[in-house]
C-alpha cells in the first residue's frame, strides 16, 4: 500500500534557526514527489517537484531533496513568514495521477 | 491569471439534507481532482476528471458522494442526505497535462462543510 509519513508533526524554531522536516515513503513505482506549503483556511500551495533520488530543487530559503525511500525539506535561516503547515504527497505510477498526502508538518518561527 | 475557485468558502447544513460543492478549474487545465481534508490531517483523495471523463472515483466514501464535470471545465461535488462524518474542507485542483505527466496540482481554497 502506498503511505506518506510526514516527522515532525509540529516544530517550533527561533528566526534563524536552520532545521529540516522528514518526508518518507513507500510507493510503488513513484512518478512524483511533491512538496505544497498550507496557511491557515487556504489551499495548500505547490512548492517543488522531485522526480528522482538525487534530485535537489530550491526557492528562497527552501530545499527539497529526495532519496529512494524519502524527501527533506531543508529550511535555512527561516523568517515568521515561513509559519505555515508543509505536506508532502506522493503520486505513485500505477494510478491515475492522485496525490497520497503525509499529515503534515506545522512549522511554527518565532521572531 | 485566475487561479483555482471554488465555492461557496463555507456550507452549513442539517443532517439528512443535499449539499452541492461547485469548483472552476484554472482556464485550459485538463485534469481535475477533488480531495476532502479533516483537521489537522492532509488531503484524502476523491475522484479525478480528465476533461468530462470520471477516470477514477475510487476515493469516494460512499454512493452518496457524486462528482460530474459535464463539459470538461466547471465541477460539481454532490452529497446526498449529509451526515456529521461529511464535515471536512474539500479542496478542488487541477493540472495543466493528463495523467501521463506529473504536473503539479494547483488547489483553491476549498469548501468548509459543516454537519449539524
Amino acid at each position: 500500500e502506498d503511505q506518506v509519513t510526514q516527522s515532525p508533526e509540529a516544530l517550533r524554531l527561533q528566526e534563524g534557526e536552520s532545521s529540516s522536516l522528514n518526508c518518507s515513503y513507500t510507493v510503488s513505482g513513484l512518478r512524483g514527489l511533491f512538496w505544497y506549503r498550507q496557511d491557515p483556511g487556504k489551499g495548500p500551495e505547490f512548492l517543488f517537484t522531485l522526480y528522482s533520488a538525487g534530485e535537489e530543487k530550491e526557492k528562497e530559503r527552501l530545499k527539497a531533496t529526495l532519496t529512494k525511500k524519502e524527501s527533506f525539506l531543508h529550511i535555512t535561516a527561516p523568517k515568521p513568514e515561513d509559519s505555515a503547515t508543509y505536506l508532502c504527497a506522493v503520486q505513485a505510477g500505477s494510478n491515475t495521477g492522485k496525490l497520497i498526502f503525509g499529515q503534515g508538518t506545522t512549522l511554527q518561527v518565532k521572531p | 491569471g485566475a487561479g483555482v475557485s471554488q465555492s461557496p468558502r463555507y456550507k452549513v447544513a442539517k443532517r439528512g439534507q443535499d449539499v452541492a460543492l461547485r469548483c472552476d478549474p484554472i482556464s485550459g487545465h485538463v485534469s481535475l481532482f477533488w480531495y476532502q481534508q479533516a483537521l489537522g490531517q492532509g488531503p484524502e483523495f476523491l475522484t479525478y476528471f480528465q476533461n468530462e471523463a470520471q477516470l477514477d472515483k475510487s476515493g469516494l466514501p460512499s454512493d452518496r458522494f457524486f462528482a460530474e464535470r459535464p463539459e470538461g471545465s466547471v465541477s460539481t461535488l454532490k452529497i446526498q442526505r449529509t451526515q456529521q462524518e461529511d464535515s471536512a474542507v474539500y479542496l478542488c485542483a487541477s493540472s495543466l497535462e493528463g495523467s501521463a505527466l506529473s504536473a503539479p496540482q494547483h488547489f483553491g481554497d476549498g469548501t468548509r462543510l459543516s454537519i449539524l
